[in-house]
């Protein structure tokens, strides 16, 4: 089956530093991958959607200087949380559309990342 | 108003009980309906798929009213390895196009 990976799964890192966050569709090619971060007791949230080739889309409030997105090939995208805070700690999820599957209801979600910032 | 409103639980039930899960969204141009389970601490997986005319799937039933823009999960006979979060799961066509809005969940513990 499809298989989405995310690296890494968890990091602990200091305020003001920056932290990338990668993710791979590793048995597909994914023209589309979606950024999702969930708070604790709350549910995901989409902040982002990653297209290949092109720019990504912010949801309304998701600031994109400070989420950063590249998605420079079919099966990887990367999210770095730019100068990150405290208010940044938590859970963040991709998940990825196989290109070869009609649709966009078919997405595959990576294990998560968990971000703890000092 | 929340796009898709579900009851946070939690349910707390004992094996064997059946438990049911009602899930509402407020768009009307949704188009395609979920439930994911998520673990503590994992990503959500998908449960199923929610047809308008129902669908099962063993121990799972779902069932969509487009007209009241209502989704439910039945579960059957629970298991205790079915204690999970249930995300009630729509994604929206036009604008939101391939965008899937979750809902908060609903806690459900399984007991001996």
């Amino acid at each position: 089956g499809a298989v989405v990976s995310q690296h890494p799964s968890w990091v602990i890192c200091k305020s003001g530093t920056s932290v990338k966050i990668e993710c791979r569709s590793l048995d597909f090619q994914a023209t589309t991958m979606f950024w999702y971060r969930q708070f604790p007791k709350q549910s995901l949230m989409l902040m982002a959607t990653s297209n290949e080739g092109s720019k990504a889309t912010y949801e309304q409030g998701v600031e994109k200087d400070k989420f950063l997105i590249n998605h420079a090939s079919l099966t990887l995208s990367t999210l770095t949380v730019t100068s990150a805070h405290p208010e940044d700690s938590s859970f963040y999820i991709c998940s990825a559309r196989d290109r070869k599957v009609a649709g966009l209801d078919t997405q595959y979600f990576g294990p998560g990342t968990r971000l703890t910032v000092l | 108003r929340k796009e898709v409103e579900q009851d946070p639980g939690p349910f707390n039930v004992p094996e064997g009980a059946t438990v049911a899960f009602n899930c509402t969204y407020s768009n009307s141009a949704s188009q395609s309906f979920f439930w994911y389970r998520q673990d503590c601490r994992k990503e959500p997986k998908l449960l199923m798929s929610v047809y308008s005319s129902g669908n099962e799937d063993g121990r799972f039933t779902a069932q969509l009213n487009r007209a009241s823009q209502y989704i439910s999960l039945l579960i059957r006979d629970s298991k205790l390895s079915d204690s999970a979060t249930y995300l009630c799961v729509v994604n929206a066509r036009g604008t939101s196009y391939g965008k899937l809005t979750f809902g908060q969940g609903t806690i459900l513990t399984v007991h001996p």
